[in-house]
């Protein structure tokens, strides 16, 4: 799996967009792009993955470059429950399991 | 529906003591994987699990560790002669498969285990 980089913080003011940044610049063709995130003391949930087209859900969208070397994660209304680890992965979906989950962004939002 | 879940939530052992985590994957999942986190770290690969397939274990960190799934259902994650270093949090997730397409995984809530 292609490794990601991620900052590993980051402040938003609560009602503002969030926009949590990942760099994958060593993404193969056929290599999705996930977003994950993790609350304090609980298991990650997932969020949203693409593959080349920007996708949008009821928790967030997600915009991936041209060239997919990187890719945002925008949560548009950010609420103080969405602080928590955001975590960008890469990997094939016929390659299940070894998921590397690096240290992820810590997204703290504030009142 | 319900959701993956694990048991126990917390554990604290004596060093040098073994100890078994279970999970339960969501029902109809085929795909189930074993993580540990460390404080403060990202997820670390352990093992995963797929129908009768061989697992994949690369990821385990020494023979004093293994696990055991029972069909598509309940694994178990064995440590033997548990260290300090490996108190931490190990999350199982599970995920659907459809003709070789690996879906998003579901974690559960983690069993925190303290060696003392």
């Amino acid at each position: 799996d292609a490794k990601t980089t991620q900052p590993p913080s980051m402040d938003c003011a609560e009602g503002r967009a969030a926009n949590l940044p990942c760099n994958h610049s060593t993404i193969s063709g056929n290599e999705y792009v996930y977003w994950y995130r993790q609350i304090h003391s609980q298991g990650p949930q997932y969020i949203i993955h693409g593959l080349k087209n920007n996708e949008t859900n009821e928790m967030a969208s997600l915009i991936i470059t041209e060239d997919r070397k990187s890719s945002t994660l925008i949560l548009p209304h950010a609420t103080l429950r969405d602080t928590a680890v955001y975590y960008c992965i890469v990997r094939a979906n016929t390659n299940a399991g070894k998921s590397t989950f690096g240290d992820g962004t810590t997204l703290t939002v504030k009142p | 529906g319900a959701g993956v879940s694990q048991s126990p939530s917390n554990k604290v052992t004596e060093k040098g003591k073994d100890v078994e985590l279970r999970c339960d994957p969501i029902s109809g999942h085929t795909a189930l994987y074993w993580y540990r986190q460390r404080l403060g770290q990202g997820l670390e690969f352990l093992i995963y699990f797929q129908g009768n397939s061989a697992p994949d274990k690369s990821g385990l960190p020494s023979d004093r560790f293994s696990a055991e799934r029972t069909g598509e259902s309940v694994s178990t994650l064995t440590i033997q002669r548990t260290q300090q270093e490996d108190s931490a949090v190990y999350l199982c997730a599970s995920s659907a498969i459809q003709r070789a397409h690996y879906y998003e995984q579901y974690f559960g809530p983690g069993t925190r285990l303290t060696v003392t």
